[in-house]
């Protein structure tokens, strides 16, 4: 089935540790993003991907890196994780960094505990 | 970071009611709204991407229209049904720069 595929789909995780949470699409689209899910927040954004071999940083990209190596995956990567760092994180891309006509496409998240 | 308004920020309407909510952002620059259904545990999955003022779309019992030259869209759901509980979110795309979502509008729907 084309879509996205997270891993995991939830860990905890000691302070400290360094963790690569896993984002892969089937569909060869464009663009992917790495959005956090804080509850009183909604989505907010962390870092994105137009195309291939290049990222941006957006509103909370402290703490966080990421590498777009080719056009399917999308790792995000926590150097040294904090506590604030607890919360759900969501891939997503779409066909078009620009006006995506069908929208984003989602994946099922990722529930980090940082403890 | 675009400024992202949802009202209201949570709903809750008997089965068969209809019902609509807001999202309001900035004009300038605009070019397109998207609209999120978002069911609890589950992933957001976009209902609507507008991009012309004057814009409505529909799908089923629902609905959505973009006024660009004020800054906001209306979603509407007519009949609501248990199903359609979920959080609806809203967000502009201005150009090249991802998604801004506003914070969404929580609907319950009670049978």
């Amino acid at each position: 089935i084309a879509g996205i595929t997270q891993a995991p789909t939830s860990q905890i995780l000691a302070a400290g540790r360094r963790m690569t949470l896993r984002c892969t699409q089937d569909m060869r689209h464009n663009a992917m993003y790495w959005y956090r899910q804080d509850l009183g927040l909604g989505l907010r954004l962390i870092h994105y991907s137009n195309t291939a071999g290049t990222t941006g940083k957006g509103e909370v990209p402290d703490g966080y890196s990421v590498s777009r190596a080719n056009t399917d995956d999308f790792p995000l990567t926590l150097a040294s994780a904090v506590p604030s760092q607890t919360s759900v994180y969501f891939c997503a891309s779409s066909d078009t960094p620009q006006v995506p006509l069908y929208g984003y496409t989602f994946g099922s998240g990722t529930r980090l505990t940082v403890v | 970071i675009l400024n992202v308004e949802q009202s209201p920020q949570s709903l809750h309407v008997q089965e068969g009611d209809s019902t609509n909510f807001t999202c309001s952002f900035p004009s300038s620059n605009f070019y397109a709204l998207h609209w999120y259904r978002w069911e609890t545990a589950k992933s957001p999955e976009a209902l609507f991407v507008m991009t012309l003022n004057g814009d409505e779309k529909k799908k089923g019992r629902i609905s959505a229209t973009l006024n660009t030259k004020e800054g906001y869209s209306y979603l509407y759901i007519k009949g609501s049904q248990p199903e359609d509980s979920a959080t609806y979110l809203c967000a502009p795309h201005s150009g090249n720069t991802p998604l801004v979502f506003g914070k969404g509008t929580r609907l319950s729907v009670i049978a």
